[in-house]
């Protein structure tokens, strides 16, 4: 079965400018989680879905981070503003939500460069 | 707060010897802990979780975890090590505050196999 995919994989742009990142889930995974990865660090929790409601997004750093789910599936990460720090791997995870030891499975990341 | 400690940086082993990959972690009440393996330019492989039952905890590809609470501990393990088993591993644990079930990572420890 298809996991979880993530585009583009990889993202070339120039400070200031606006990207998306997107994230197409496990099929049936209701919740689904982005994080980001900053070299040589491990993942780091940006904002969790639950259908398409953000039901926590206490990790996104500033106001210039914001993800929507508007169907409950396909997710888009969007960076207003870019700046050279927001360079990092971009995760996404989807998790059925039958209950708490439930498994979150990883996309493959998508690698942002801000010049 | 939660949070897991990976001590070393890196770990180096010849293949067909055992391998171990430490973590400890801190957290409140039980804890719910899980590795993930990344390769390069790929994200996060799910291979092994334990939420509670046996302290041994068989996973994907050969791999195990010891549960050991008395040293707050969830060590990874190999009986023995391949080549292709080289990448950097990642432990875990489930926030437990709140309902976002969200992953809390460790820094991070590259193994090397060397043949």
């Amino acid at each position: 079965g298809a996991g979880v995919s993530q585009t583009p994989s990889n993202k070339v742009t120039e400070k200031g400018k606006y990207v998306e990142l997107r994230c197409d889930p496990i099929s049936g995974h209701t919740a689904l989680y982005w994080y980001r990865q900053s070299l040589g660090q491990g993942p780091e929790f940006l904002i969790y879905f639950q259908g398409t409601g953000a039901a926590d997004d206490s990790g996104l750093p500033n106001d210039r981070f914001f993800a929507v789910r508007p169907e409950g599936s396909v997710s888009t990460l969007k960076i207003q503003r870019t700046e050279r720090g927001d360079s990092a791997v971009y995760l996404c995870a989807s998790r059925v939500t039958s209950g708490v030891s439930d498994t979150q499975y990883f996309g493959p990341g998508t690698r942002l460069t801000v010049l | 707060a939660q949070s897991v400690a990976q001590p070393e940086d890196q770990v180096n082993v010849a293949e067909g010897n055992p391998l171990t990959v430490k973590c400890t972690y801190s957290v409140s009440g039980n804890p719910y802990l899980f590795w993930y393996v990344q390769y390069p330019n790929r994200g996060l492989q799910f291979l092994l979780k334990y939420i509670t039952g046996d302290n041994l905890v068989k996973g994907s590809y050969g791999f195990e975890a010891e549960f050991n609470k008395s040293q707050t501990s969830f060590h990874l393990k190999k009986p023995s090590a391949l080549v292709s088993d080289s990448a950097l591993y990642f432990c875990a644990v489930r926030d437990r505050g709140g309902a976002t079930n969200k992953l809390i990572f460790g820094t991070g420890t590259l193994l090397a196999v060397q043949p």
